[in-house]
């Protein structure tokens, strides 16, 4: 596809949980990003990955939060043990090399825990 | 403490007019700053990106100013149209020993006809 793409758009689970959460980069980006973006707020950076690794996993709020990017394309964001706080939409977002770049976003998912 | 505060919260305007949203910013050190439109259900779409060397870049009715000793920016939407009903969101990026972008809560614009 030629825009980043998440999936599903949205999620309904029920608190305890666990979801993964799907990203599918623009071809050939090498920086890929997630973002947490609660109702009538910005977003809000969980984690950066520079190919495979996570160059930089500071926004990630507590244990229960993972990601990998096994093969530097596709990402997922996996929530344990979820929590009616964990509610929002999931961003994520992927550039051609770095953070210096222009960042793409996808739609989001929207997660609701019940 | 690292911050982007975006000011007015909300805003409505009549199709045609003009407007003005503003971004104030603590984020030292400073990369660049950029200005994202979000429609509804939608990620950010990017809108004008500059460095602290820049003091405006337009984009078609949106133009973007920046004064890097004051720590302010704002982007100016001119003849407003109803497909600019969208939020406004800036974003700074730190470049102080790891790159992170800081994003501003956003403006929510609202244009009627």
């Amino acid at each position: 596809g030629a825009g980043v793409s998440q999936t599903p758009s949205n999620k309904v689970t029920e608190k305890g949980k666990y979801v993964e959460l799907r990203c599918d980069p623009i071809s050939g980006h090498t920086a890929l990003y997630w973002y947490r973006q609660s109702l009538g707020q910005g977003p809000e950076f969980l984690i950066y990955f520079q190919g495979t690794g996570a160059a930089d996993d500071s926004g990630l709020p507590n244990d229960r939060f993972f990601a990998v990017r096994p093969e530097g394309s596709v990402s997922t964001l996996k929530i344990q043990r979820t929590e009616r706080g964990d509610s929002a939409v999931y961003l994520c977002a992927s550039s051609p090399q770095g953070t210096r770049d222009t960042q793409y976003f996808g739609p989001g998912t929207r997660l609701t825990v019940l | 403490k690292n911050q982007v505060e975006q000011s007015p919260q909300s805003l409505i305007i009549l199709e045609g007019k003009n407007c003005t949203l503003q971004c104030n910013y603590t984020v030292s050190p400073f990369s660049n700053l950029r200005w994202y439109k979000q429609d509804t259900g939608r990620g950010p779409v990017s809108l004008t990106i500059m460095t602290f060397s820049e003091n405006t870049k337009s984009n078609g009715r949106y133009t973007a100013t920046l004064d890097a000793d004051t720590k302010q920016s704002s982007l100016h939407i001119t003849a407003s149209q109803l497909s600019d009903s969208a939020s406004y969101i800036c974003v700074v990026r730190f470049s102080g020993g790891y790159n992170k972008l800081i994003f501003g809560a956003g403006t929510r614009l609202a244009v009627h006809p």
